[in-house]
């Protein structure tokens, strides 16, 4: 299918040490989002790029988190000396400008 | 702060019968709403939306309406499928903002 995937599916980090999350969109659509989902809780944004412009970036919670989006396609979510508390399931969606955003499947990153 | 509430994390509803799914949100700013369908290790798949400037709108057994005075929303389904058993998440955003905010989810399940 043509829709939003993300890789890995599954990430198990050793408490600080850095991790990269994958997120690979919908061919053609502009915006692509990244949001943390906790468990028992609805997703919460972290960042939004506009092609490879990131327009917003309000939501990622310290400095230890970073995503790039260089050539305004695939994006890339690092997380720098991984803590128990960014244990979450990481999800990308993407979407045309102005229109419904479609979800990836996630990751889940389990930091031990 | 949760700018999206959904009080109740369950409901249990017998095949055939109504579904009713409800999300309260505190920020006025909100203009766009929707709801998301999301099943175990896959991402939310989008189901419906409605603008404010709305109060219903309707797209085969899914129903969403909007009351902005109460800043209250619903979901109806009807009739209910087996099928129909996932977390429900309800959106929104804010004009000129793309990003969402999500509730907590509320999980369905259509008894046989």
């Amino acid at each position: 299918g043509a829709g939003v995937s993300q890789s890995p599916r599954y990430k198990v980090a050793k408490r600080g040490q850095d991790v990269a999350l994958r997120c690979d969109p919908i061919s053609g659509h502009v915006s692509l989002f990244w949001y943390q989902q906790a468990l028992g809780q609805g997703p919460e944004f972290l960042t939004y790029f506009q092609n490879e412009a990131q327009l917003d970036k309000s939501g990622l919670p310290s400095d230890r988190f970073f995503a790039e989006r260089p050539e305004g396609s695939v994006s890339t979510l690092k997380i720098q000396r991984t803590q128990q508390e960014d244990s979450a399931v990481y999800l990308c969606a993407s979407s045309r400008l102005a229109s419904e955003q479609y979800f990836g499947p996630g990751t889940r990153l389990t930091v031990t | 702060d949760q700018q999206v509430k959904q009080n109740s994390p369950s409901l249990s509803v017998q095949e055939g019968r109504i579904s009713i799914l409800n999300c309260d949100y505190t920020n006025s700013m909100f203009d766009y709403f929707l709801w998301y369908k999301k099943y175990p290790a896959e991402g939310p798949t989008f189901l419906i939306s409605i603008s404010s400037i709305k109060d219903k709108n309707e797209d085969g057994r899914f129903t969403v309406f909007l009351n902005k005075s109460a800043k209250h929303l619903s979901l109806h389904i009807v009739p209910s499928q087996p099928g129909d058993s996932a977390v429900y998440f309800c959106a929104a955003s804010a004009l000129d903002d793309y990003k969402l905010s999500f509730g907590a989810g509320t999980t369905v399940t259509v008894r046989a």
